[in-house]
């Protein structure tokens, strides 16, 4: 079956750092993404991995390995607006290239 | 780059009736859209992939004669919830890939549609 895990919640103190973690189980893998998504409003891209290694993007950064199943959304200088839900979505290409399945996502919540 | 806009923002309406969402990609193609469902507190479910000029697929569990999708152009997606009743409410998304990017196929969400249904 497909499955994707991470943690339910999270808190962290603003300027802190927070590493949010995502395992999967699909029968394919072409790709893992990672959104952010405040309340009530839609996703935003974050990053893409489909190799090994770590992508950095400004105060947000994503790592993946395959051979574990696993990833990381690691952001730095935590801003109060950085409270939101974080969705690690794989993307399973057996039928369609471009279905991604999502996790239940990581809400984060930003203290001063 | 990379808009996808949906119309409306948010709808209520009776049960029984039928309510059309607009999925649309401003600035890039997408020969195909996808339309998600997300439940409070609950993470995006896939409903069905919309393809340009050919029937939409649909999810195990998805009733295709009560979710209407029309893939009319490369840049609009529409979903018909027919005769709509109270569990259909939810938060409506889709999403859409630019058909110039082969590489990563990232999905760009649309504000999602608010749909309660009394």
């Amino acid at each position: 079956g497909q499955n994707i895990d991470q943690p339910t919640e999270m808190t962290a103190t603003e300027g802190a750092i927070v590493q949010i973690n995502c395992t999967y189980q699909t029968s394919g893998f072409n790709g893992l993404f990672w959104y952010q998504q405040h309340a009530g409003e839609a996703p935003t891209f974050l990053s893409y991995n489909v190799l090994d290694g770590l992508e950095e993007k400004g105060r947000f950064s994503s790592f993946l390995s395959r051979s574990k199943g696993y990833s990381y959304l690691l952001l730095k200088e935590l801003q109060m607006k950085d409270s939101a839900s974080y969705l690690c979505a794989v993307r399973d290409p057996p039928y369609n290239t471009d279905k991604l399945i999502f996790g239940t996502g990581t809400r984060l919540q930003v203290f001063p | 780059g990379a808009v996808v806009s949906q119309h409306p923002s948010w709808v209520i309406c009776k049960s029984g009736t039928s309510v059309k969402i607009e999925c649309r990609s401003l600035d890039f193609q997408a020969t195909t859209m996808f339309w998600y469902r997300q439940f409070p507190k609950q993470s995006l479910m896939l409903m069905a992939t919309s393809n340009e000029g050919s029937k939409a697929t649909y999810e195990q569990g998805v009733e295709k004669d009560k979710f209407l999708i029309n893939h009319a152009s490369l840049t609009l997606s529409t979903l018909t919830v027919t005769s709509a009743h109270p569990e259909d409410s939810s938060f409506y998304i889709c999403s859409a890939s630019d058909d110039r990017d082969r590489f990563t196929d990232t999905q760009y969400f649309g504000p999602g549609t608010r749909l309660t249904v009394l």
